[in-house]
């Protein structure tokens, strides 16, 4: 059974750095064709996809935002860490990671996610 | 203003059938990427619905089905319950943009 779970600080500065972690079990990011991806939601906003790393390391990021995040991975430690830098309260949400694969059963779509966790951005 | 443009608002009553609409471009859904659905409930985590267009993941419901012509999707809902009221959100790759893109969501209401 996949399971993912995000985990990070609520309440975060303006012009802070925002670190966030997804723990996950069930599944192993060295097995080829499997990804993590990070998505946001603000209050009563759309989802908005933010970054995605996969097995043999290859990152991709949200063209708005590839300035600010940084996505990296501990195969050790199954997580996989997303920071931001310089935060807004605009990017007040949501944040959710969940898991998606290349290959095998229900390929490239977001199939499980974490609970998300909520972060707060106030001076 | 999301990549994919979805109604912000369809409803029907018990037992009837609503279509949500998915509208994208020639470089997302037209260009052949996947469109995939997610249902939230109030207060939770996207849960996936529809994947690769038509496809369903064990466990969902065939009241729920999925269909993509050109650069549109849409996710019918048959036999409308009141448990399906939610938030439902298409999504695909976009190849102008390098990266994967939602819709702006629909909220169903069941009447």
């Amino acid at each position: 059974q996949i399971t993912l779970k995000e985990s990070g600080p609520t309440l975060v500065k303006p012009t802070q750095t925002l670190t966030l972690t997804c723990t996950f079990s069930g599944f192993s990011l060295a097995t080829s064709g499997v990804d993590v991806g990070w998505i946001r939601q603000p209050p009563g906003k759309a989802l908005e996809w933010l970054a995605l790393i996969s097995w043999n390391d290859d990152k991709r990021y949200s063209s708005s935002l590839r300035s600010r995040l940084t996505i990296t991975k501990d195969t050790s430690k199954n997580q996989v860490v997303l920071t931001m830098t310089n935060m807004d309260p605009v990017d007040t949400a949501t944040y959710y990671c969940a898991h998606r694969r290349t290959s095998g059963p229900v390929v490239y779509a977001f199939d499980i996610w974490g609970q998300g966790t909520m972060v707060t951005v106030s001076s | 203003q999301s990549v994919l443009t979805q109604p912000p608002s369809v409803s029907g009553a018990p037992g009837q059938r609503v279509t949500i609409s998915c509208t994208g471009s020639r470089s997302s859904i037209g260009a052949g990427f996947d469109v995939h659905w997610y249902q939230q409930l109030p207060g939770t985590a996207p849960k996936l619905l529809i994947y690769g267009s038509s496809n369903r993941p064990s466990g969902v419901p065939d009241r729920f089905s999925g269909s993509k012509s050109g650069t549109s999707a849409s996710l019918a809902i048959t036999g409308l319950q009141a448990e399906d009221e939610a938030d439902y959100y298409c999504q695909s790759y976009d190849s102008s943009l390098s990266g994967w893109v939602f819709g702006g969501g629909t909220k169903l209401t069941v009447l």
